[in-house]
């Protein structure tokens, strides 16, 4: 049971270049979430997926785009990267949507040039 | 801007005292908090939560205290030790709505 898994762990982008974060959990859990942690400041939600089939837009979604390919895997997008989206995101999940326990990746850190 | 707050940015605990964490949050609303865990190159980790309807919850070595009069949260530890060296984050759930982390207090243990 590995829980929630992300790739990759590290990357480099130029501004412009695309790419996608993979996230998947073997929870067996209903919502996935996206996140982005700065220096100083909280956890961010970026995009979340309360059940299969569905998305929904968080706190800080432009220049990002999801998918929720199956109830297992959760992608992030970023169609043209720029400097502002450097980051460390973090991919969670939760048994159902509403006020329980996320369970969370360990991250991928993200520096755009 | 941040709907939850941390008093303290940083706090340094000498190794087997008790830790304290405070937080503030800000909708009076919100029915569910919850504190996490983060070690260096970590993601998250859950620590403990509390719905609104309970005033204190304890686990292994810690302790949730709800003040919903004030909206303050705390967290204490019993017994610090080293490997409880870590960033903590309290987070608040309103209704109808995601969870809402703060900015996170750095604690850190000296032996």
């Amino acid at each position: 049971n590995a829980g929630v898994t992300q790739t990759p762990k590290f990357q480099v982008l130029k501004t412009g270049q695309s790419m996608t974060l993979q996230c998947a959990q073997d929870m067996n859990h209903n919502s996935m979430y996206w996140y982005r942690q700065d220096p100083g400041m909280g956890l961010r939600l970026i995009y979340y997926s309360a059940s299969e089939g569905t998305t929904d837009k968080g706190e800080v979604p432009n220049g990002y785009n999801v998918s929720r390919l199956n109830k297992r895997e959760f992608s992030l997008r970023l169609e043209s990267a720029a400097p502002s989206q450097t980051s460390v995101y973090f991919c969670a999940s939760s048994e159902r949507e509403g006020p329980n326990e996320q369970y969370f990746g360990p991250g991928t850190r993200l520096t755009v040039t | 801007g941040e709907s939850v707050g941390l008093h303290l940015p940083t706090l340094s605990v000498q190794e087997g005292d008790n830790s304290i964490i405070n937080c503030a949050y800000s909708n009076s609303a919100s029915d569910y908090f919850i504190w996490y865990k983060q070690e260096s190159g970590k993601g998250p980790q859950f620590i403990i939560d509390i719905r609104s309807n309970m005033d204190k919850r304890q686990g292994q070595r810690v302790t949730v205290l709800l003040n919903k009069t004030v909206k303050h949260l705390s967290l204490q530890i019993a017994a610090t030790q080293p490997g409880d060296s870590a960033v903590y984050f309290c987070a608040e759930n309103p209704p109808r709505y995601k969870l809402s982390f703060g900015a996170g207090t750095t604690v850190t243990v000296r032996a």
